[in-house]
């Protein structure tokens, strides 16, 4: 059965500080995402990867980074996080092109 | 840039009724995909249906088959004889084939759809 998995399923830190939300999946997907769900907005892709170590920018980067040193595991960065960044953060793995991306169960993430 | 389009924020059916969720898309690309994704209360995103671009037969999985209008730009949901567990948030998505390599998917806004006695 196939999964990903993320590393929190809820989440609070403090404004300014730096925010590791980790995502594995067991598929051997070449190409991993990390997309953040806001009420009324759907959901907005922040970064993708479609190697190991490649990396590309979605449609919102700005304030986040990310790492993908293995094939199974893609990392989201919040370097300085802010309140504008509590939002839930979904991260999805695809085999290849045409077929289906599978979602992680998701880490809502609160900024105080 | 692509776009998909929902404009239907919340539904309501009733148990047994079929539904239908409006998606529309704008692409120049002439080779996409289109994809619908089911959100329950819980969180995960659960894949539903998939049509290709090029695919002569609208797509159907069980209850869910997808009217697959090309000249319009729409592909909609549809939900035959809804059950009480078909409550959640529905996300209708198009795949965009990247020229550096990797595809990406467009979310639209999404339809809260609630399933009523």
């Amino acid at each position: 059965d196939v999964k990903v998995t993320q590393s929190s399923r809820y989440l609070v830190k403090r404004t300014g500080e730096k925010v590791f939300l980790e995502c594995v999946q067991d598929m051997d997907h070449e190409n991993m995402f990390w997309y953040r769900q806001d009420p009324g907005l759907g959901l907005r892709l922040i970064y993708f990867s479609y190697d190991v170590k490649m990396k590309e920018k979605g449609d919102i980067p700005e304030g986040y980074s990310v790492s993908r040193e293995k094939k199974e595991r893609f990392s989201l960065i919040l370097e300085s996080a802010s309140t504008n960044q509590t939002s839930m953060y979904l991260c999805a793995s695809t085999r290849d092109l045409g077929y289906e991306q599978y979602f992680g169960p998701g880490t809502r993430l609160t900024v105080t | 840039a692509q776009k998909i389009t929902q404009t239907q924020p919340g539904m309501f059916v009733q148990e047994k009724e079929a539904v239908t969720l409006d998606c529309t898309y704008d692409t120049s690309d002439p080779s996409y995909g289109l994809f619908w994704y089911k959100q329950p209360s819980s969180g995960e995103m659960i894949f539903l249906i998939y049509q290709g671009s090029y695919d002569q037969q609208n797509a159907t999985e069980g209850r869910y088959s997808l009217n697959f209008q090309k000249a319009r730009k729409s592909a909609n949901l549809v939900i035959s004889a809804s059950q009480l567990g078909d409550s959640a948030m529905y996300f209708c998505a198009m795949r965009e084939i990247l020229t550096g390599g990797g595809n990406k998917l467009t979310f639209g806004t999404g339809t809260q759809l609630k399933v009523e006695l």
